[in-house]
């Protein structure tokens, strides 16, 4: 398997405007989360699905994010409008929760709001 | 709420040398650590994983530790080389049915050669 594959891996873009950031989980994996890293806050969960599902989506900063998985191949973390404090790396990681509770991480959205 | 914490944020060492990594949590009651590595413009890949029952998980050179009732762990590298520079993070999940991971703000770990 190719692994958790996320894009844009780079996307810089002004202010206002809007900011789509997606996900190909591993297949088979029935829990897809999407996390935010920053200098200043570190890791932060903004929401988790299982299968298909939102679990859990108490993270998401404000009205601004939204998250969606309309199938078990596909996500996608919406910022309408951006805001440069958006400027992060957004990684997308996924896990087979049957199969023990390894989690793999995609290699991240490097997100530059200006 | 579990806060998580790793200390010291950076350490050198040189090659060679057995090293020990940090991690704290506040709420004693989870239900799984994980140790995690992320080098530059990467993801994170999971290192270790220790269940609350357990007191440790070993992968070659690397021992992960956990002691849950003092909310510490430990991740042991032996024989550092210079491949094993990069960012380690511990995270905990708390709550049995709830995935989320809390992570620790890492130790950015550099072997000298």
């Amino acid at each position: 398997d190719a692994g958790v594959i996320q894009s844009p891996r780079h996307e810089v873009t002004e202010m206002g405007q809007e900011v789509t950031l997606r996900c190909k989980p591993i297949s088979g994996h029935d829990y897809l989360f999407w996390y935010r890293q920053t200098m200043m806050r570190g890791l932060e969960l903004l929401i988790y699905f299982n299968n298909n599902v939102p679990i859990d989506d108490s993270g998401m900063p404000e009205d601004r994010f939204s998250a969606k998985m309309p199938n078990a191949s596909f996500s996608t973390l919406k910022i309408q409008p951006s805001e440069p404090r958006d400027s992060a790396v957004y990684f997308c990681a996924t896990q087979d929760r049957p199969s023990g509770n390894t989690i793999y991480f995609g290699e991240g959205s490097w997100l530059t709001v200006v | 709420k579990q806060e998580v914490t790793q200390i010291p944020a950076a350490l050198s060492v040189p090659e060679g040398e057995n090293l020990v990594l940090n991690c704290s949590f506040t709420d004693s009651a989870i239900y799984n650590l994980q140790w995690f590595r992320q080098d530059p413009g990467k993801g994170l890949t999971s290192l270790l994983l220790i269940q609350s029952s357990q007191r440790e998980q070993t992968s070659g050179r690397l021992n992960a530790s956990l002691d849950k009732s003092s909310g510490r762990s430990t991740l042991y590298i032996a024989a550092s080389q210079p491949g094993d520079s990069a960012t380690y993070l511990c995270a905990v999940v708390t709550n049995f049915g709830n995935e989320k991971l809390t992570f620790g703000t890492g130790t950015r770990l550099t072997i000298i050669p």
